[in-house]
């Protein structure tokens, strides 16, 4: 049973479209989470939403709009896709317990802008 | 125009060798630290964390150790095997809503 899943495994599309990526777990945790990871590797957080309410939101573009539907689906939908979008789309989740804050991550997104 | 990327920091061990990754963290109020590793085309996968009260931390041919003084974390991994060759990541908690604040990253390379 896959813990975190993503769909799709990769996208590839045009710049100025508009796409979709969504994440599911069946872990039971309360917290899920949207990671970018760019060329060089380097890791950033972008949103968190623990029980369907939004905890955490960095300095992220407005074209970036996460929608969690139950706690169990945290989707991420990007308007007007630019170049700089193309990375890889980590979705994670969590149930911390004291203390620890132990995320799951899922298998990513490879989004592509050409 | 675009700047030249840095490269990964690589360590490259012989298999049956035992590999230190070290990582500086920033915030000294950090108070929760991870390590996870990331194989090519997957997502990260936890290894080993431990508490801003600790200061080693023992698992599986690993362990972590953590010097709040001068701010640094490492991670050993005893008997190095192929199956470890990844990217490693340390992480730092900076608050309580679960924002982990993700280090650079070593590329760790196993010599058969």
């Amino acid at each position: 049973d896959t813990a975190v899943s993503q769909t799709p495994k990769y996208l590839v599309t045009q710049m100025g479209n508009d796409k979709s990526i969504k994440c599911e777990q069946n872990l039971g945790h309360d917290t899920m989470y949207w990671y970018k990871q760019d060329s060089k590797k380097f890791l950033k957080i972008m949103f968190s939403y623990n029980n369907k309410e939004l905890i955490i939101n960095e300095t992220v573009p407005n074209r970036f709009s996460p929608k969690s539907p139950d706690k169990a689906h945290l989707n991420l939908h990007i308007n007007s896709l630019e170049l700089g979008d193309s990375a890889v789309y980590f979705c994670a989740s969590s149930q911390p317990t004291s203390g620890r804050w132990e995320q799951y991550f899922g298998p990513g997104t490879r989004l592509t802008v050409t | 125009g675009e700047s030249v990327g840095l490269h990964l920091p690589t360590l490259s061990v012989q298999e049956g060798d035992n590999s230190i990754i070290n990582c500086a963290y920033s915030n000294s109020a950090s108070d929760y630290f991870i390590w996870y590793k990331q194989e090519s085309g997957k997502g990260p996968q936890f290894i080993i964390d431990i508490r801003s009260n600790m200061d080693k931390r023992q698992g599986q041919r690993v362990t972590v150790l953590l010097n709040k003084t001068v701010k640094h974390l490492s991670l050993q991994i005893a008997a190095t095997q192929p199956g470890d060759s990844a990217v490693y990541f340390c992480a730092e908690n900076r608050d309580q809503g679960g924002k982990l604040i993700f280090g650079q990253g070593t590329e760790l390379s196993v010599k058969p």
